[in-house]
């Protein structure tokens, strides 16, 4: 079955820097690529996600990009703000098996 | 629009008691919904899939038989832990999406169980 590997598990950055996450995945049947962003005691949220049949997609300023020769895809978050701050999932599947979630980012940003 | 909830948002019980957890997709219908259960600083962990009318699909590792899981309309599921014991205790999240496992998936608030 699908494995999704996410680093880093903790990121700390200034606000206004960049965060970047990584997720690797081993099933290259996987085509759905989503990000949730949770906020502690929260629902998790859709944040921006990606299929397989695009290299990047961007929305204001979170990015997406996927690399399905090398099996990965990052999460780019630019002038990062305090309200960033939250844990940030990755998750992979195909069109036949439920998402798998990475273990999850906790990221930090320091005004 | 795409508004998932849960109630209760937590409960509290005694040892051996049962408990029912509902999720509701409040403006849309949903044919798949997720129930996933997540401890302190941990990921998701996904308990079982189900779809409209038809019986859950467990993980495996999780007993069919204590988390009875039920979607008899399109706009609701619900999770009963029966006979919960303190190592039961935990987030359960639901989540919900129009239809498969490549639709976006919307996440309910979740509902801490507290097993005394």
């Amino acid at each position: 079955g699908e494995n999704v590997e996410q680093h880093p598990s903790t990121l700390s950055v200034q606000e206004g820097d960049s965060a970047v996450i990584k997720c690797t995945y081993s099933d290259s049947a996987s085509n759905y690529f989503p990000w949730y962003k949770q906020e502690l005691g929260k629902r998790p949220q859709l944040i921006i996600d990606i299929r397989s049949n695009v290299g990047e997609k961007k929305d204001q300023r979170i990015a997406v990009t996927l690399n399905k020769t090398a099996k990965h895809f990052s999460l780019h978050i630019t002038e990062t703000q305090p309200e960033d701050s939250a844990v940030y999932f990755c998750a992979a599947n195909s069109g036949n098996t439920p998402l798998v979630f990475g273990k999850g980012t906790r990221l930090s940003v320091i005004a | 629009g795409a508004v998932v909830s849960q109630h209760p948002s937590w409960v509290i019980c005694k040892s051996g008691t049962s408990v029912k957890i509902e999720c509701r997709s409040l403006d849309f219908q949903a044919t798949t919904m997720f129930w996933y259960r997540q401890f302190p600083k941990q990921s998701l962990m996904l308990m079982a899939t189900s779809n409209e009318g038809s019986k859950a699909t467990y993980e495996q590792g999780v007993e069919k038989d204590k988390f009875l899981i039920n979607h008899a309309s399109l706009t609701l599921s619900t999770l009963t832990v029966t006979s919960a014991h303190p190592e039961d205790s935990s987030f359960y999240i639901c989540s919900a999406s129009y239809s498969g496992f490549t639709d976006t998936q919307y996440f309910g608030p979740g509902t801490r169980l507290t097993v005394l």
